[in-house]
């Protein structure tokens, strides 16, 4: 069954570091998200993109945050200068097709990151 | 008004009891209502999702109800089993958009 694989699946950093989390969404999906979710707590949309550019963020991704497709497998999340706060579970999504109502998301197992 | 309130935070039900889940939104807006159930160190998996235009949904056994006027549905687990033990979140997101918004959490164990 095909899935969204994410690496690393843990990373510690110290802050003001800059990190990189990698996805590779389904191979036919064309829909591509990234949520996040702290210990504990809701899981927290940050980013959709599709067709090479942002669809929309919400207000966690600020201007330290940056997503990119470089190829056309992999799709990550580049945070500039981490923070304490941003130690989270970082999960990728990734959906086929946008209809009338939403499609469904498939999740990654998620990168756990934590900044020190 | 883009929250999702979820009750309650932690359930505990015997083998074969019914666990309900219930969830509460605000945003009139909101068009599509799913499920997701997460297991210790998995990302969330659709568990079943359900529109504004039915009242409820039946997949084997898990039911959502959905009470449109009151703004609140909610997740039925019939016959309850030790491996349903896990994180349940609600969500709900805009006919036009696609991003989730989620609820809490509900971390559900099934005693044997």
């Amino acid at each position: 069954e095909p899935e969204v694989t994410q690496t690393p699946s843990h990373q510690v950093t110290q802050m003001g570091q800059e990190v990189i989390l990698r996805c590779v969404p389904i191979s036919n999906h064309l829909y591509f998200y990234w949520y996040r979710q702290i210990l504990g707590q809701k899981v927290e949309f940050l980013v959709s993109f599709y067709n090479n550019e942002i669809s929309e963020k919400s207000e966690i991704f600020d201007d330290q945050f940056s997503v990119e497709r470089p190829d056309g497998s992999n799709f990550t999340l580049k945070i500039r200068s981490t923070k304490l706060e941003d130690s989270a579970m970082y999960f990728c999504a990734s959906t086929r097709v946008l209809r009338e109502y939403t499609g469904e998301l498939f999740f990654g197992e998620g990168s756990r990151l934590t900044v020190l | 008004q883009q929250q999702v309130k979820q009750s309650p935070q932690s359930l505990i039900v015997q083998k074969g009891g019914i666990s309900i889940i219930n969830c509460a939104y605000e945003n009139t807006a909101f068009d599509y209502f799913p499920w997701y159930q997460q297991f210790p160190g998995k990302g969330p998996a659709l568990l079943i999702a359900i529109r504004p235009d039915v009242s409820e949904k039946k997949e084997g056994r898990f039911t959502i109800s959905f009470n449109k006027s009151a703004k609140q549905f909610s997740l039925h687990i019939m016959d309850s089993q030790p491996g349903d033990s896990a994180t349940y979140f609600c969500a709900a997101s805009l006919s036009s958009g696609d991003k989730l918004t989620f609820g809490t959490g509900t971390r559900l164990a099934v005693r044997p």
